[in-house]
């Protein structure tokens, strides 16, 4: 069993439609980050915040929409998404001490997303 | 950027043997070396890390060696078992980016 926890495990939804993607972590860490995984591809970076600011958004669609409302939660908003949105969402966590890039990040098992 | 560099892409052993995967990295500034396992159906799982000071580190079947100077760091995995069967990244982070950097990733297969 992972620390981070996120929800739901699986998603479908049409183009039209909003939903919302949720991560916790109750390990006291004060970073939080969103990846986007394709099959066979490495986690690719989508947003970071730092003491529940974002600190990093790595150019991704406004159809994606983050908020971290207190230091354990996480959630990503998603609205008018892309058939190529479909990916493994990943929420991992981690220690702000110095720079987080140098530190253990903690991930979910991701929520696996589909969009008809 | 930063520019990582993983090897071999699928490595292919039978249990028991050793396996061994290398991570180049570009970033001089680069001061922190994980290595995430990734299972089917899951998220990445930080098996071993080292930083910047330290040159080699184990933690029972798994080892992590680092060569600053010729900027790569390589994963060991001795006696291998079916179980470790999986994708993994090397991310080295620190750097100018503000993040981890992943590789590519590795498949390794251990045949029974």
């Amino acid at each position: 069993d992972t620390e981070v926890t996120q929800t739901p495990k699986h998603l479908v939804m049409g183009m039209t439609n909003k939903k919302s993607l949720k991560c916790e972590q109750h390990m006291g860490h004060r970073a939080m980050y969103w990846y986007k995984q394709k099959a066979k591809k490495p986690p690719e970076l989508m947003f970071v915040y730092s003491y529940e600011k974002l600190s990093i958004n790595e150019s991704v669609p406004s159809r994606f929409s983050p908020e971290c409302p207190n230091s354990s939660l996480l959630n990503l908003h998603l609205h008018a998404l892309q058939p190529e949105d479909s990916a493994l969402y990943l929420c991992a966590s981690s220690q702000v001490t110095g720079k987080s890039s140098n530190q253990p990040q903690h991930f979910g098992d991701g929520t696996r997303l589909s969009i008809l | 950027g930063e520019n990582v560099e993983q090897h071999p892409s699928t490595l292919s052993v039978q249990e028991g043997d050793s396996a061994v995967i290398k991570c180049t990295y570009s970033d001089s500034a680069s001061n922190y070396f994980p290595w995430y396992k990734q299972e089917l159906g899951k998220g990445p799982q930080l098996i071993i890390d080292i930083r910047s000071n330290v040159g080699e580190k184990k933690d029972q079947r798994i080892a992590v060696t680092l060569n600053k100077t010729a900027k790569h760091f390589s994963l060991h995995i001795t006696e291998t078992q079916p179980e470790d069967s999986a994708v993994y990244f090397c991310a080295p982070g620190g750097g100018s980016q503000g993040n981890l950097i992943f590789g590519k990733g590795t498949k390794l297969s251990v045949k029974p």
